[in-house]
């Protein structure tokens, strides 16, 4: 079956410190794969995608994924958090034309 | 570009009551989505329009949820009856299905209270 796995529930920072998510699939075709960040009391803002290409993709406001297609993995990283980073981070594959399969969320709390 | 455009964003109601949440898509996208977040649950796919036309209506919970798309630029997610477990923050997204890079963008939600 389809599925979308963030294995940490709940992350907390402190300012600066360095930030990875985890996130796996399970999908056996084609995967496109998203990273999208909900700020507390807001909606699903895209982080980033990935299509085909380079497996490391840039997204806004510093933060980065890698594709590694032999783990199922599409972690999310950011060099140094800030507090505004504080938010649930949502990995998510399209599986097929137009499903996607969000994962269960990462809850992240920077402390200032 | 105005984004999603989601109405109410708040909804408190009494069980038993209609409820009616408005979505109005990206100009130009093709494909509508409604989700229902909780916490129990996370992000749950209820029902997929391409072209305003209902495409997966898998994930819509039961009889009393119902949902349309009259025109391109326009739809409605009904819950009648309404009851305290239907509680939960309903999005719509579009997205302009055709090419191999589209991508969903979500609307503000509506946070709705069943009371």
């Amino acid at each position: 079956a389809q599925s979308v796995s963030q294995h940490n529930h709940h992350v907390i920072l402190s300012e600066a410190a360095s930030l990875e998510l985890g996130c796996n699939y399970s999908y056996g075709g084609t995967v496109n794969l998203f990273w999208y960040v909900q700020y507390p009391g807001q909606h699903l803002q895209l982080l980033l995608k990935y299509f085909s290409g380079d497996p490391l993709v840039k997204g806004i406001k510093g933060f980065e994924a890698e594709f590694i297609k032999s783990k199922f993995s599409f972690n999310l990283r950011k060099p140094s958090v800030q507090w505004s980073d504080t938010a649930e981070y949502f990995c998510a594959v399209r599986a097929g034309t137009y499903k996607y399969i969000f994962g269960t969320g990462t809850r992240l709390k920077v402390l200032a | 570009d105005a984004g999603v455009i989601q109405s109410p964003r708040h909804e408190v109601t009494e069980m038993g009551q209609e409820v009616t949440l408005r979505c109005k898509p990206i100009s130009g996208h093709n494909s509508l989505f409604w989700y229902r977040q909780t916490m129990m649950r996370g992000l749950e796919l209820l029902i997929y329009f391409n072209n305003n036309v209902p495409i997966d209506d898998s994930g819509m919970p039961e009889d009393r949820f119902s949902a349309k798309m009259p025109n391109a630029s326009f739809s409605t997610l009904k819950i009648q009856p309404s009851e305290p477990r239907d509680s939960a923050v309903y999005f719509c997204a579009s997205s302009f299905m055709g090419t191999s890079t589209d991508t969903q963008y979500f609307g503000p939600g509506t946070r709705l209270t069943v009371l």
